[in-house]
């Protein structure tokens, strides 16, 4: 299996900051990344595929980067909207794990 | 616009099985390419992929739960089923039924929260 490796697992930042996530795969993963977004209680929600495609809808404030076995995502400058718990995937082979979530709160 | 939604029990008691159904509306389970994938997410934790079933009805199952899990699908009904067996308190979680997007999910269902108490 591959393991998805998020840091920081916590981060605290201002609206207005810009802030990056990184997301490490065990292995190569090429492009095969997608990140989400989820709010307390509600279901994620997708932000980008094939690590640096952005979703119909979401903001240009965020970007992803990366491939191989690194990637990060970009928050240009943070919104309040924007605090909430950040998770990558991996859909290179099966099964398409996640990572372990960054939470994301206001400073 | 694809929209998804879960239901099931929201409690089941241990060694009980477990069955769930996502029922779906904007596309089509017949169509080349379509999929869907089955998340979930025990509280306060991170999510795990459960499985995932295609309009070709190849199916892909977390290996950690392959001997639980069984994913079918109705297309005349629009609806995915999810079964798992031998409950045990661990499995309690929010469940999630997605559609495939790359492999990746762009549309999630809201998820239905399982229990799995005596």
């Amino acid at each position: 299996d591959i393991q998805m490796t998020q840091s920081p697992s916590s981060l605290s930042a201002s609206v207005g900051d810009r802030v990056t996530i990184v997301c490490r795969a065990s292995h190569g993963i090429s492009s095969w990344l997608a990140w989400y977004q989820q709010k307390p209680g509600k279901a994620p929600k997708s932000l980008i595929y094939d690590a640096t495609s952005l979703q119909s809808g979401v903001p240009s404030r965020f970007s992803g980067s990366g491939g191989g076995t690194y990637f990060t995502l970009t928050i240009s400058s943070l919104q309040p909207e924007d605090f909430a718990t950040y998770y990558c995937q991996q859909y290179k082979s099966y099964p398409h794990s996640f990572g372990q979530g960054t939470k994301l709160e206001i400073k | 616009q694809i929209t998804l939604k879960e239901s099931g029990p929201p409690l089941v008691k241990p060694t009980q099985t477990l069955t769930l159904t996502c029922s779906f509306s904007g596309f089509s389970l017949n169509t080349s390419g379509a999929g869907v994938g089955w998340i979930r997410q025990p509280p306060g934790k991170a999510l795990q992929w459960l499985g995932f079933i295609y309009w070709d009805d190849d199916k892909f199952y977390s290996p950690s739960l392959k001997n639980r899990l069984t994913i079918t699908k109705d297309t005349s009904k629009n609806q995915v089923v999810l079964i798992m067996t031998n409950m045990d308190p661990v499995d309690t979680a929010t469940y999630y039924c997605a559609h495939r997007n790359f492999d990746a999910f762009d549309f999630w269902g809201q998820g239905t929260m399982v229990t799995v108490s005596s």
